[in-house]
């Protein structure tokens, strides 16, 4: 069975101070991962996939096929990070539908 | 272009009341996805379209749920008989590749 795993629910973190956003996956097979972003009163919208490896907005994420991990990373926190996200993987056996996790919710201070 | 779109956007429901819910795909994709997003908690896949074809619906959770997409295009999600269980947002999204595009979800609340 796939799993995703979101263990913080809530990070408050300051303008300026990094963040990072833990997300940990099974799969049986190879994984597509994404982030996905919800910020206030906007819908769900794609933020990063592994198999671009690009940055969007200022995060990365790199997929640790040892760990199996996915985690989200920001140097620099600002106040427009403020949202949910959500850690979800998909494969071709499971006809590329999502498996996503609890979520973790952002908060940057100012 | 257009988005993704999801008619009503809240609906209140007695419990025992049949509902449906409509999503309007972004023209030309050919997957379309139905999750259920309970409160506090991230979206659980329900059924997958391909085209007209209910390709997966082991999501659903109970007979009481039914999805439908006959042009392959618009999809309604069924639920008859509502329970207070049911109460959630119902997000649809559609395809591509990969990527998938939300809509902006029903919240259902059922009393």
């Amino acid at each position: 069975a796939q799993r995703v795993t979101q263990p913080e629910k809530l990070l408050s973190v300051f303008k300026g101070a990094p963040v990072e956003l833990k997300c940990n996956y099974s799969y049986s097979g190879s994984p597509e991962l994404f982030w996905y972003v919800q910020y206030s009163r906007q819908r769900l919208q794609l933020l990063l996939r592994h198999i671009s490896r690009e940055s969007i907005k200022g995060f990365t994420a790199d997929l640790n096929k040892g760990e199996t991990s996915f985690h989200l990373k920001k140097p620099f926190a600002q106040e427009e990070d403020s949202a949910m996200y959500y850690c979800a993987l998909s494969g071709k056996a499971a006809g590329n539908k999502l498996t996503f996790g609890g979520g973790t919710r952002v908060l940057v201070k100012p | 272009g257009a988005g993704v779109s999801q008619s009503p956007r809240y609906k209140v429901a007695k419990r025992g009341q049949d509902v449906a819910l409509r999503c309007d795909p972004i023209s030309g994709h050919v997957s379309l996805f139905w999750y259920q997003q309970a409160l506090g908690q991230g979206p659980e896949f329900l059924t997958y379209f391909q085209n007209e074809a209910q390709l997966d619906k082991s999501g659903l959770p109970s007979d009481r749920f039914f999805a439908e997409r006959p042009e392959g295009s618009v999809s309604t999600l069924k639920i008859q008989r509502t329970q207070q269980e049911d109460s959630a947002v119902y997000l649809c999204a559609s395809s591509l590749d990969e990527e998938q595009f939300f809509g902006p979800g029903t919240r259902l609340t059922v009393l």
